[in-house]
């Protein structure tokens, strides 16, 4: 069975400095794909960065990144230069083939950022 | 705007009653998803369908069913509702295949808080 496990409940990073928060996975599928979204207070879900199980080299997008080991089965997502609002709750999520079905979440993580 | 949209915002049911939650896109997704978030457990899959006239089951589809209307439309009903149910549901859309996934993701409504009482 597929399962997403994020260990950090909370954590907290001053402003304009890095963080990772981390995310580990189980799955026999040799096709997945690995996805982080963001949930600010006001509730929506915003998806932040994907990753294939087959790409080659680590998504980045923006201030975003994924690292992504994959004999580890770990998708960490690193957040540079911090910002206020970047706090919020980070999931991150499954998918059972790259084409996106059937996607399972971790718990989450909350973020506070420090001025 | 583009996106999904997700009605109503808040519904309080009581033991046994019913409702139906209803989703609509417009981005010509062809995969559609109804999930589930309670504290502390993330997001959790209800139904999905992967194309329209396709349903299939989640995590966790107990007490629920849903219906493809069309392309635009995933409705989720329940049908004795209870205590247990009372959650945050969020309906969400993706493109199946293709650069959409690795670019937008999963697009999701806004949600739709139910309280059963």
């Amino acid at each position: 069975a597929q399962k997403i496990t994020q260990t950090q409940p909370g954590m907290f990073v001053q402003e304009k400095e890095a963080v990772t928060l981390d995310c580990t996975y189980d799955t026999s599928d040799p096709s997945y794909g690995l996805f982080w979204y963001k949930q600010p207070s006001s509730g929506e879900m915003i998806f932040l960065i994907y990753q294939g199980s087959y790409d080659q080299q680590n998504a980045t997008e923006g201030r975003y990144s994924l690292n992504f080991q994959k004999a580890r089965k770990s998708a960490n997502l690193v957040i540079s230069a911090s910002q206020l609002g970047d706090s919020a709750m980070y999931f991150c999520a499954m998918s059972r083939n790259t084409g996106g079905f059937k996607t399972i979440f971790g718990a989450g993580t909350r973020l506070f950022v420090k001025a | 705007n583009a996106g999904v949209t997700q009605t109503p915002k808040f519904q309080v049911l009581k033991t046994g009653q019913s409702m139906t939650l209803q989703c609509a896109q417009d981005m010509n997704h062809n995969s559609m998803y109804w999930y589930r978030q309670d504290p502390g457990m993330g997001l959790r899959l209800i139904y999905y369908s992967a194309s329209e006239g396709t349903t299939d089951k989640g995590e966790v589809p107990n007490g629920y069913n849903v219906s493809r209307l069309n392309k635009r439309e995933f409705s989720l009903r329940l049908e004795s509702a209870a205590p247990s149910q009372t959650s945050v549901y969020f309906c969400a859309s993706s493109d199946r295949q293709g650069q959409g996934l690795r670019r937008y993701g999963y697009t999701f409504g806004s949600g739709t808080r139910l309280t059963v009482v």
